[in-house]
């Protein structure tokens, strides 16, 4: 069974540029998450979709940070424009259906911010 | 949210069994308690997943005893390939997310096996 996909691994942009986070679920999966994990801390939920609706976004900046997830499978997570404090790893996870089913994590994309 | 509570880090040597605990004071009688393990430049990857009692896979075994208010996860016979950072986390077992009911990690417990 193919793992979640994610790309690009790393990334390197200037504040005020933008960049998009790409990942591919599991087959089947209908939850997807978008974490963002600063070095030294815990995982952080950013967004979570079931389906292609959104079920929580309450951690999301919002004025910067924007997630879709088209047809219900792939999704992207766009940051426009970066700030210095974006700089992290982007974690991208799926599982079946609730919380309590075990979520797959993709490698992650690090971003860093100069 | 029912809060988690660990060790920063702990120190292990190879062959010896290690014990993590985790605090969860307020938690709810729906939750279920959920660990992960997270390596370096990786995402974090599922180890088990308990309610209460005792639960055993083939890489851990977690202990909840009957008040539920901390559980511990317990690694036999620890090699150097399992330093790594141990989440604990607490969550509704019926819930299907959404801002009240995520799972919410926390800074986790870095553990060192040293030869």
């Amino acid at each position: 069974e193919a793992g979640v996909a994610q790309s690009p691994r790393y990334k390197i942009i200037e504040k005020r540029q933008s960049v998009a986070f790409w990942c591919n679920p599991i087959s089947g999966h209908a939850t997807l998450y978008w974490y963002q994990q600063i070095l030294g801390q815990g995982p952080k939920l950013l967004i979570q979709f079931q389906n292609n609706g959104v079920v929580d976004d309450s951690q999301l900046p919002k004025d910067r940070f924007s997630a879709e997830r088209l047809k219900g499978v792939d999704s992207t997570l766009k940051i426009q424009p970066a700030k210095l404090e974006d700089s992290a790893v982007y974690l991208c996870a799926s599982s079946l259906d609730r919380v309590s089913d075990t979520q797959y994590f993709g490698p992650g994309t690090r971003l860093t911010v100069l | 949210l029912a809060k988690t509570t660990q060790p920063i880090s702990m120190d292990s040597y190879e062959g010896q069994e290690v014990n993590i605990t985790c605090s969860h004071n307020n938690i709810a009688t729906n939750d279920y308690i959920t660990w992960y393990q997270q390596f370096p430049s990786q995402g974090p990857r599922f180890i088990i997943q308990g309610y209460k009692t005792k639960v055993t896979n083939e890489v851990a075994s977690l202990f909840i005893p009957a008040d539920r208010k901390s559980s511990t996860l317990s690694l036999p016979r620890v090699s150097l390939s399992d330093t790594a950072v141990y989440y604990c986390l607490v969550g509704d077992i019926m819930n299907y997310g959404g801002s009240q009911g995520n799972l919410i990690f926390g800074k986790g417990t870095k553990l060192s096996v040293k030869p």
